[in-house]
């Protein structure tokens, strides 16, 4: 599969723990984005790379981080988790900016915190 | 600030019907809008942007910049049509991220 892939699928934790998403661009494609889906917010944008740097960043907590590699996938820490921070977690890649707003979604990854 | 408004959280129609899912936008800059549809059980993917002026499945969005609105529209709705649908706006530069409106879901009764 050359689309999109993130592992895991579902998380299940405790709260105060720490986690780590992780997700795969697609073959050739240098931006990797962060969204995070809940129930009554819909898609909220929390953090955007390319080609390992950080580009722009949206309503991501301090207890949130991410990076990508050098290999370009990327990883999304959340930290210090809460009750509210269940919800599904997408990383989206594209090509480059300027077109940034053809986005290819992976499957995402449920995050349930206890 | 961008903004997209989706006012309606569930459509439901008739096969055969012509749908009309409501997109609404806040956006001082110049604005590129596309719509994005999660069928069950697979990804959110891309239905159509407004730029490439098509026509996918029979859907179509108009860009009304007077009524800041984006509405997608279809003359006669399908039962494989059901689906979540998302609005969203990015700037034609494509250097700001994609801002999701909540959703609209779609269900096509037989």
């Amino acid at each position: 599969d050359s689309g999109v892939t993130q592992t895991p699928k579902h998380l299940i934790t405790a709260t105060g723990q720490r986690v780590t998403l992780r997700c795969s661009p697609r073959s050739g494609d240098l931006s990797v984005y962060w969204y995070q889906q809940s129930l009554d917010q819909g898609l909220q944008f929390l953090i955007h790379y390319y080609n390992g740097e950080e580009r722009a960043k949206g309503n991501i907590l301090e207890r949130f981080s991410a990076q990508q590699f050098p290999d370009l996938h990327s990883e999304l820490n959340l930290s210090s988790l809460e009750l509210g921070d269940s919800a599904l977690y997408f990383c989206a890649s594209s090509v480059a900016p300027p077109l940034a707003g053809v986005m290819y979604f992976g499957p995402g990854t449920r995050l349930t915190v206890l | 600030a961008q903004r997209v408004t989706q006012p309606e959280k569930l459509l439901s129609v008739f096969k055969g019907a012509p749908v009309e899912l409501k997109c609404n936008y806040s956006y001082s800059g110049s604005p590129e809008l596309f719509w994005y549809v999660q069928y069950s059980r697979q990804r959110l993917q891309l239905l159509l942007r407004h730029i490439s002026r098509e026509s996918i499945k029979g859907f179509t969005a108009d860009l009304n910049k007077g009524e800041t609105s984006f509405h997608l529209k279809k003359p006669f709705a399908q039962e494989e049509d059901s689906a979540m649908y998302y609005c969203a706006l990015s700037d034609v530069s494509g250097n700001t991220p994609l801002v999701f409106g909540k959703g609209t879901r779609l269900s096509v009764i037989a």
